[in-house]
């Protein structure tokens, strides 16, 4: 079974509008981390966000927010006004268990273009 | 603001020869890590190495494979009798061993290897 589920190939949004990728995981450890990582045409990963699986509050920086329903086993990265820089890969992953230097587990990921 | 770098950003090779694929992890990370990414794929973890020693690897991580910390400063992957499906992009990775921000793992720019 995967542990990573990026159902959504391709997203199309336009400027300004906010998006939702999807990210589904599945993992049995109670301690867990999940990343969203941006992979613009240029190839580099930049990290966007990340959760804990014992956080509370839903993480958040700048326009970027990730919608966390640990019952769903969902970790959905919504970006608010979408910008044209904004195209890129959008990746989700997962570290397993509580320990630094733990792999990160990657999805397939989700191509989003935005137009104007 | 730190970052990691990689070298050299592009390597072809002939199939059969030996790479060294060259990293320069955050100066204050203690886990250094490497990724690869075959065209069009997911990121997959390659092996994690804390302390001078492997802390994690993976199955693609077999005996071609070898990584070393030869100073202060560098961390290497070398693939030895490089195939041709070898070709992809190779990232490395570092992160803190604790206290803010120890979450994330922070990826380089890449190297692409080419086997010819």
């Amino acid at each position: 079974a995967q542990k990573i589920t990026q159902t959504q190939p391709g997203m199309f949004v336009q400027e300004k509008e906010a998006v939702t990728l999807d990210c589904t995981y599945d993992t049995s450890d109670q301690s867990y981390g999940l990343f969203w990582y941006k992979q613009p045409s240029s190839g580099e990963m930049i990290f966007l966000i990340y959760q804990g699986s014992y956080d509370e509050q839903n993480a958040t920086e700048g326009r970027y927010s990730l919608n966390f329903q640990k019952a769903r086993k969902s970790a959905n990265l919504v970006i608010s006004a979408s910008q044209l820089g904004d195209s890129a890969m959008y990746f989700c992953a997962m570290r397993e268990g509580a320990r630094a230097g733990t792999a990160l587990i990657f999805g397939k990921g989700t191509t989003l273009s935005v137009s104007s | 603001e730190p970052e990691v770098t990689q070298t050299p950003s592009h390597q072809v090779t002939q199939m059969g020869q030996e790479v060294i694929l060259r990293c320069v992890p955050i100066s204050n990370h203690l886990y250094f890590y490497w990724y690869r990414q075959i065209l069009g794929q997911k990121v997959e973890f390659l092996v994690s190495f804390y302390n001078n020693e492997i802390s994690e690897k993976s199955e693609i991580f077999d005996d071609q494979f070898s990584v070393e910390r030869p100073d202060g400063s560098n961390f290497t992957l070398k693939i030895r009798s490089t195939k041709l499906e070898d070709s992809a992009m190779y990232f490395c990775a570092s992160s803190a061993a604790g206290g803010p921000g120890h979450n994330e793992q922070f990826f380089g720019p890449g190297t692409r290897l080419t086997v010819l």
